[in-house]
């Protein structure tokens, strides 16, 4: 079974801090996917990758950069942490135009 | 705006009794999938549909998909308290070369014992 796995389930972090979430999958997969989760709002894509060093803005990439250095990782940076920021994230990966399979989410709250 | 939208928002049924999840999305797609999501867990894929498939069959849950009307459905058959979660649609487009998928708002099902 393919495994993604994000390094925290639970983080809390101050305003202004540079935060860092780790996403691993275990299947090779080329495509990799940061998403928030709001109530109300459903999934909002953050940032997407289709290769290693490649990344494409999703619909809310104001406030976050991304780094995919090695395949099965695929990490999300908060630059300057703020209140509005605290959600559930999810990450997912796939192969090219294949189901997404996702980790258990980070619950983050800024404070 | 959403290219995927779920109806109802919430369904609250007895266990046994059918549950139909509604989906309608914008524009043209490749395939269109359902995904669940257990409470504070990740989404699980239960099933995709191509735009030029018209049902699908997994188990319990039958999906249906009429592009004339831009809409899918979900059916889940018999269902059991261990059915209750969040169950998601989400649209591939066509030239979309990374398969990402936009995702609906969700539907919350709960399965009463």
């Amino acid at each position: 079974d393919v495994k993604v796995t994000q390094s925290s389930r639970y983080l809390v972090k101050r305003t202004g801090e540079k935060v860092f979430l780790e996403c691993v999958q275990d299947m090779d997969h080329e495509n990799m996917f940061w998403y928030r989760q709001d109530p109300g709002l459903g999934l909002r894509l953050i940032y997407f990758s289709y290769d290693v060093k490649m990344k494409e803005k999703g619909d809310i990439p104001e406030g976050y950069s991304v780094s995919r250095e090695k395949k099965e990782r695929f990490s999300l940076i908060l630059e300057s942490a703020s209140t509005n920021q605290t959600s559930m994230y999810l990450c997912a990966s796939s192969e090219r135009s294949q189901p997404q399979h996702f980790g258990d989410g980070t619950r983050l709250s800024i404070l | 705006s959403q290219q995927g939208e779920e109806d109802p928002q919430a369904l609250s049924i007895q266990e046994g009794e059918n549950a139909t999840m509604n989906c309608s999305y914008k524009t043209s797609i490749n395939n269109l999938q359902w995904y669940r999501q257990n409470s504070g867990r990740g989404l699980v894929h239960l099933i995709l549909i191509r735009s030029n498939e018209r049902e699908k069959h997994s188990g319990r849950l039958r999906v249906t998909l009429d592009t004339s009307k831009k809409s899918s459905s979900l059916l889940i058959t018999a269902s059991r308290a261990a059915d209750t979660a969040s169950y998601f649609c989400a649209t591939d487009l066509p030239g979309t070369n990374a398969g990402k998928s936009t995702f609906g708002d969700g539907t919350t099902l709960t399965v009463k014992p």
